[in-house]
C-alpha cells in the first residue's frame, strides 16, 4: 500500500535556524506532492504542491521544496525559521490511479521555534 | 469566501450512543471529502463525494459509519454505535472539481476538524 513517511516526529529548533523536514513516499508511479500546515487552533491549510515541471517548489511564507524523484522524497526547506513558524506540518501525496485525488498523509511533524 | 465550516467543534459521547458530525463545503466545491486522524497516527482517508455521489468510500472502518450528502451540498458523518476506537479529529475538505486531472492536482480546502471522545 502506498504511504508516506515523515523522518522527524517533534523538531525544536532556535529562532533563525535553517529547517528541513523529511518526507519520502513509497510509489512506484506518477505522484502530487503537497505539504499542508496547521498552525495552533487552525485550520489544516496548503503551503505549497507539486506535480509538474520545476522540481523546486516555493510556497508561502518562504517554505519551499524540492522533489527528487531517484529518492521519492519531498523534503520541506526554509532557510530562516520564525517562532509564527510553530506548527505540524504534514507531507502528503495523491498518487495517479487507484486513488480520485485522495490524501495520503504522514504522520506530520510538530516544529517548535523558541524565540 | 466562507471556508469549510464543521459542526460541532467537541463531541463527546458514551460508547454505543450515535453521533452526526456535519460538514458545509466552500460553495461551488464538487469534491467532498472525509478523513480522520486518530490520536498519535496519521491523517487518514474515510470517503469522497463527487457532487451527491460517493466516488469512493474504501476507507470507511466498518459499517457503524454512514456518509451522505443530500443534494450535493453539506455532508454528515453519523457513526451508530459509536465504540472506543472511533475517538479522534474527524476532518471535512472541499475541493472545486471539474476534470479527473484535477481531483489529483486540485487544493483540498480543510475545516478545523471535529473532535470525538467515546467515553
Amino acid at each position: 500500500a502506498q504511504s508516506v513517511s515523515q523522518h522527524n516526529h517533534h523538531v525544536i529548533l532556535s529562532e533563525a535556524a535553517s529547517l528541513e523536514l523529511g518526507c519520502n513516499y513509497s510509489y512506484g508511479g506518477t505522484v502530487n506532492l503537497f505539504w499542508y500546515v496547521q498552525y495552533p487552533g487552525q485550520h489544516l491549510q496548503l503551503l505549497l504542491k507539486y506535480f509538474s515541471g520545476d522540481p523546486l517548489v516555493k510556497g508561502i511564507k518562504g517554505f519551499e521544496a524540492e522533489f527528487i524523484k531517484s529518492k521519492f522524497s519531498f523534503n520541506l526547506r526554509k532557510p530562516s525559521v520564525q517562532w509564527s513558524d510553530t506548527a505540524e506540518y504534514f507531507c502528503a501525496v495523491t498518487p495517479y490511479g487507484g486513488s480520485q485525488g485522495n490524501l495520503i498523509f504522514g504522520k506530520g511533524t510538530k516544529l517548535s521555534v523558541k524565540p | 469566501e466562507a471556508g469549510v465550516t464543521q459542526f460541532p467543534s467537541h463531541s463527546v459521547i458514551e460508547k454505543g450512543q450515535t453521533v452526526t458530525l456535519r460538514c458545509d463545503p466552500i460553495s461551488g466545491h464538487d469534491n467532498l471529502y472525509w478523513y480522520r486522524r486518530v490520536m498519535g497516527k496519521e491523517i487518514k482517508f474515510l470517503l469522497h463525494f463527487v457532487k451527491e455521489s460517493k466516488q469512493d468510500e474504501s476507507g470507511m472502518p466498518n459499517n457503524r459509519f454512514l456518509a451522505e450528502r443530500t443534494g450535493g451540498t453539506y455532508s454528515t458523518l453519523k457513526v451508530q454505535p459509536a465504540e472506543l476506537e472511533d475517538s479522534g479529529v474527524y476532518f471535512c475538505a472541499s475541493s472545486h472539481g471539474g476534470s479527473q486531472q484535477l481531483l489529483y492536482t486540485d487544493t483540498q480546502y480543510f475545516g478545523p476538524g471535529t473532535r470525538l471522545t467515546v467515553l
